[in-house]
Parts: structure tokens; sequence; C-alpha cells
């Protein structure tokens, strides 16, 4: 499984653009990028996820490098609800496997 | 959109005693997906089911088993329990095809289990 890393925490001004980024620099051709959210003690919650392109729907826009090498999740205009730590996780699609969580990213979102 | 659904959402069980969690998947998802997520920890995999055959396995230990039965829920069952067994226990569904999930994970919204 490709190994990620994630800044332990950022900070983001309400109604600002928050953006998180995640590198996976050992990703392979066929797994792609998927970003989770965990409010505190509540179930991880799906984002978005992308293979190459990037990708954007109601909740956040995803940027992936051309190399594939990292990514960026973009939260447009950050809630204090957004607050929560978000997990950028390699998965192969297809494969029925575990989502291994690394650290992630606590984000603050600041009145 | 139905959810996946856990229950109970909170037990309180002491040491050597038994513990069932359920899980229901969202409707039409036939994996299931168990998680453990301790104190300060990150979720961590525990186990796996694919059309009620265990499909993948993580760091489980020996005195907790699973099944997925017929109408595709699952249920967790730990024996012995220890207090280091205290933790969020998640569930997670998705849609798969001849044993290959082609779908995201969609997580429930946890037991919380305190073992006293």
């Amino acid at each position: 499984d490709a190994k990620t890393t994630q800044p332990p925490s950022m900070d983001c001004a309400e109604g600002r653009a928050a953006n998180l980024p995640c590198n996976h620099s050992t990703i392979s051709g066929n797994e792609y990028v998927y970003w989770y959210r965990q409010i505190h003690s509540q179930g991880p919650q799906y984002i978005i996820h992308g293979l190459k392109n990037n990708e954007t729907n109601e909740m956040a826009s995803l940027i992936i490098t051309e190399d594939r090498k990292s990514s960026t999740l973009i939260l447009p205009h950050a809630t204090l609800r957004d607050t929560a730590v978000y997990y950028c996780i390699p998965w192969v699609s297809g494969s029925a496997r575990q989502l291994t969580f690394g650290s992630g990213t606590q984000l603050t979102v600041l009145p | 959109a139905a959810g996946v659904i856990q229950s109970p959402r909170h037990l309180i069980k002491e040491k050597r005693e038994t513990a069932t969690l359920k899980c229901y998947p969202i409707p039409r998802h036939d994996t299931v997906y168990w998680y453990q997520q301790g104190p300060g920890q990150d979720p961590q995999f525990l186990i796996s089911f694919y059309e009620k055959m265990q499909s993948d396995k993580g760091s489980i230990p020996d005195r907790f088993s699973a099944q997925q039965f017929s109408d595709y829920h699952s249920e967790l069952n730990m024996s012995s329990l220890e207090l280091g067994d205290s933790a969020l226990y998640f569930c997670a569904s998705s849609f798969s095809r001849g044993g290959r999930s082609t779908d995201t994970q969609y997580f429930g919204p946890g037991t919380r289990l305190t073992v006293l």
C-alpha cells in the first residue's frame, strides 16, 4: 500500500478556502486517491476520490498532480462544521480491501 | 438516502463478558467491513465479508469473530472482553461485483464499547 504524508494540523478562517495537501509519492498506477473526514468520534465520511483527473462534487474539489505523487483537497468555503480530521487514502478500486487510515490532518476552521 | 445502521450505539460491559455488535449495510450493498478506533487513534481494519464469506482480515483478536448473514447484515462477536477493547467500532459497507469492490465504503455512526 502506498504511504501518505499529510500535515498534522491546519487552520482556516471561516468562509475561506481550505487547501489540504497529501503526498503519496509511492502510489501505484491502479490506486485511486480517496479522501475521508472524521468529525470528532463520528463515523468517517466519504468526501471524494479520483484517479488522474481533477474531480469536483458538492462537498469539495480534488486536484491530483500530473505525476500523481500528490493531491490537494479543496473545501471552497469552509464552515465551522468542516472542522475534522481529513484522511487521504490511496485505494485500489475493485479490491474489496481495507482502507488504511494514516494520521490525517486536523483541520480547524476558525470563526 | 439510507445509511449504514449500527446497534447498539453505546455498550457498557464488564471484563470477561461478551458483546455482540450489529451492522446493517446500505440497501443493495453486499460487502461489510469492521474497523476499530481506540482512544486517540486512527481507525484500524478488523475484518470484512462479501456474500457471507470472509473477504479480508486485519488485526482482529482471536477472541473476536464475525459473520455476515443472508440479508447481508453482519455481527461482530467479542468474548472475554478486556479493558483494551474499549473503543469505537465502525462498520462500513460497499457494493461489490464479483467479489471485487467497485464502490466507495460508507461508514456507520459507530458503536462505543466501554469495558469496565
